[in-house]
């Protein structure tokens, strides 16, 4: 059965900082891997979608990157803003999710 | 405005009582899914949808039970089998099903949740 885990469940940086995320799965037949962002009580909004086929996909300031080898992907964000501060989860096939990484960008 | 709306966004039921969510979508989409999400985890599936009139499990349906007769429409019922139905109630929905080559490139879309307690 595949896992999704997202180390670390919590983050705290200063604003302006780049960082990444990470998200590591134990099967590599994967046909796309997702992240999302999820804001307190809300719905989650998807970020960037990487097929199977894919090493990467970028959008604004947001770099996402994905090794089925290693079973690994990377949500690299730059310049971070206060206005970052959320969950952020990834999730294999629209089925297995990971837990989440708490993420806080301090003014 | 194209999306999707869960109701109601918060919800109260007796233990031992039937409850059902709602989830209506504009966008078009074939497939729809329900996730429950708990205190720091993740979500886990309960039932996904690729076309109306079929249905298939998720990872944790026992206890739950769903309907497809419109395009439209997902509604989840939480019944009294569900041993701990307190949760974040998260309906989705995206182009193509899972599974599919096309639905490879195709975005989970997300509604904004509802919320039921039980006591």
């Amino acid at each position: 059965k595949q896992e999704v885990t997202q180390i670390p469940a919590a983050l705290s940086v200063p604003e302006g900082e780049n960082l990444v995320l990470n998200c590591s799965f134990t099967d590599s037949a994967i046909y796309n891997l997702q992240w999302f962002r999820q804001d307190p009580g809300k719905g989650l909004t998807s970020l960037l979608l990487i097929q199977s086929s894919q090493r990467e996909q970028t959008s604004g300031r947001l770099n996402a990157s994905l090794d089925k080898s290693s079973g690994r992907s990377t949500l690299y964000i730059a310049a971070s803003q206060p206005g970052d501060s959320a969950t952020y989860l990834c999730a294999v096939n629209d089925m297995r999710f990971g837990a989440g990484t708490r993420l806080t960008v301090k003014p | 405005d194209g999306g999707i709306t869960q109701s109601p966004k918060y919800l109260f039921r007796k233990e031992g009582q039937n409850v059902t969510l709602s989830c209506e979508q504009n966008l078009n989409h074939d497939a729809m899914y329900w996730y429950r999400q708990d205190p720091g985890q993740g979500l886990r599936l309960i039932y996904y949808s690729q076309i109306v009139n079929d249905f298939q499990k998720g990872d944790i349906a026992e206890g739950y039970s769903v309907s497809r007769e419109k395009k439209e429409s997902f509604p989840l019922t939480v019944t009294s089998a569900q041993k701990n139905p307190t949760a974040f109630y998260l309906c989705a929905t995206s182009q193509r099903g899972g599974g599919l080559k096309s639905s490879y490139n195709s975005p989970l879309h997300f509604g904004n949740g509802t919320r039921l307690t039980v006591t």
